[in-house]
């Protein structure tokens, strides 16, 4: 079946350095990927849409320059955290749909990484 | 402003008794009506969607009806499981819109 496949897991990094998270779809196109952040026993906190081909969507609140999404194929998005923060720490999670599954509207949702900023 | 209300207390029950899990929201009507299951450190899993104009959909040993008067969602497991121990979410979205909104979720805890 469809599948979502975020990397990397775990990542910690220096305050001040930038780190890359990667979000692919494996077995179908995703046109659109969504980004979320989630602190502990909280909702999923939507961030951005990303967009295929053309400038992420931001939620109010979230810093463009701060979160910068690519969308450079219709199997790839990218979130980078530039000049990371401590507070910047949090689950990062993405999700693509598709449209073409039994449902005909299902999200599939990486397994989500983890990033500590020290 | 929207917003998507589960009981944020953890719900424990004995296993092989049925789980009930509500989700109530306000200020929106969702097309869909979707539950994740999320265990912790992990992304969700998809596991019913149930369309507005959908009473009841049942999927194995879950459950879920959607009420759009009450605003609300029940999603039952039956005949529970230890490995049914989970978070479980609640989400909704508009026709034709990207957009999901997602509830804080409930923990479910099945003893053996």
């Amino acid at each position: 079946g469809a599948v979502v496949s975020q990397h990397p897991s775990r990542v910690i990094c220096k305050s001040g350095t930038s780190v890359k998270i990667e979000c692919r779809s494996l077995d179908f196109q995703a046109t659109t990927m969504f980004w979320y952040r989630q602190f502990p026993k909280k909702s999923l906190m939507l961030m951005a849409t990303s967009n295929e081909g053309s400038k992420a969507t931001y939620e109010q609140g979230v810093e463009k320059d701060k979160f910068l999404i690519n969308h450079a194929s219709l199997t790839l998005s990218t979130l980078t955290v530039t000049s990371a923060h401590p507070e910047d720490s949090s689950f990062y999670i993405c999700s693509a749909r598709d449209w073409t599954g039994a449902s005909g509207n299902t999200i599939y949702f990486g397994e989500g990484s983890w990033l500590t900023v020290v | 402003s929207q917003k998507i209300e589960q009981n944020s207390e953890a719900l424990n029950i004995q296993e092989g008794k049925t789980a009930t899990l509500t989700c109530n929201y306000t200020n929106y009507s969702p097309a869909y009506l979707q539950w994740y299951r999320q265990d912790p450190g992990r992304g969700p899993v998809f596991l019913l969607l149930i369309r507005e104009n959908e009473k009841e959909k049942r999927k194995e040993r879950l459950k879920v009806t959607f009420d759009t008067t009450l605003k609300q969602s029940l999603f039952h497991i039956t005949a529970s499981q230890p490995a049914d121990s989970a978070t479980y979410l609640c989400a909704l979205e508009s026709t034709g819109g990207f957009k999901t909104i997602f509830g804080a979720g409930t923990r479910l805890f099945v003893k053996a």
